[in-house]
């Protein structure tokens, strides 16, 4: 079983829609979790960052982390065809060591 | 501020090759990471360096090594290269403890 696993989607939805992306990881000692998008032929940049449980908010993006069940979503509210990308959740099991652990990436269209 | 830089953008080498790939460092940022991405798949974590010396490794053979500068800026240095180590590499930085780790555009390696 892969520590972080993720559906490579594609995923397409139309502008203006609600995204919903979506990891499980496999320890329950894992806390440290983020989400990276990653353009076409660009390095990941880091998006959202959570600690523990709960919620996260900046903008149109909500960050979400279900420790119980170890599913983490990411929220894109009004969809913008900018937000086509590559989006990665990734988590650092040592706590903020840099060592991350990435799940494969789920690939969004959004169509205007 | 330039950000992470990286060199070359695009590389072909043969199998059985060596390679080395050179990454800056964002300004004030004194660890650097080092990342492979297979296509289709997230980053997997190959090495840190930090006051020039290896701080942490990933699941990476011994083919593969590493080297920090003074001037933080650092080299990944693959031996004996396989077509399985065609991929994007990635290089990150942050500073210690800190989670907010910035990407480099990569260099694309192709092994043929």
């Amino acid at each position: 079983q892969k520590e972080v696993e993720q559906d490579p989607g594609p995923l397409s939805v139309p502008e203006g829609a609600i995204v919903s992306l979506n990891c499980t990881y496999s320890n329950s000692a894992f806390q440290y979790f983020m989400w990276y998008r990653q353009y076409s032929r660009k390095g990941p940049e880091l998006l959202m960052y959570t600690y523990s449980s709960g919620n996260k908010e900046d903008g149109r993006f909500t960050a979400q982390v279900d420790k119980s069940s170890k599913y983490i979503s990411l929220f894109i509210r009004d969809s913008q065809p900018s937000d086509s990308a590559t989006y990665l959740c990734a988590t650092d099991p040592s706590g903020n060591t840099g060592k991350l652990i990435f799940g494969q990436g789920t690939t969004l269209q959004v169509k205007p | 501020d330039a950000g992470v830089t990286q060199s070359p953008t695009h590389l072909i080498k043969t199998r059985g090759q060596q390679v080395t790939l050179r990454c800056s460092p964002k300004s004030g940022h004194d660890t650097v990471s080092w990342y492979q991405q297979a296509l289709g798949q997230g980053p997997q974590f190959i090495f840190q360096y930090y006051e020039e010396e290896e701080r942490q490794r990933g699941n990476f053979p011994d083919r593969f090594s590493g080297h920090q500068f003074p001037n933080y800026s650092s080299e990944l240095n693959v031996n004996a290269l396989l077509l399985g180590d065609s991929a994007l590499y990635l290089c990150a930085s942050s500073l210690p403890g800190s989670y907010e780790q910035y990407f480099g555009p990569g260099t694309r390696l192709t092994v043929t």
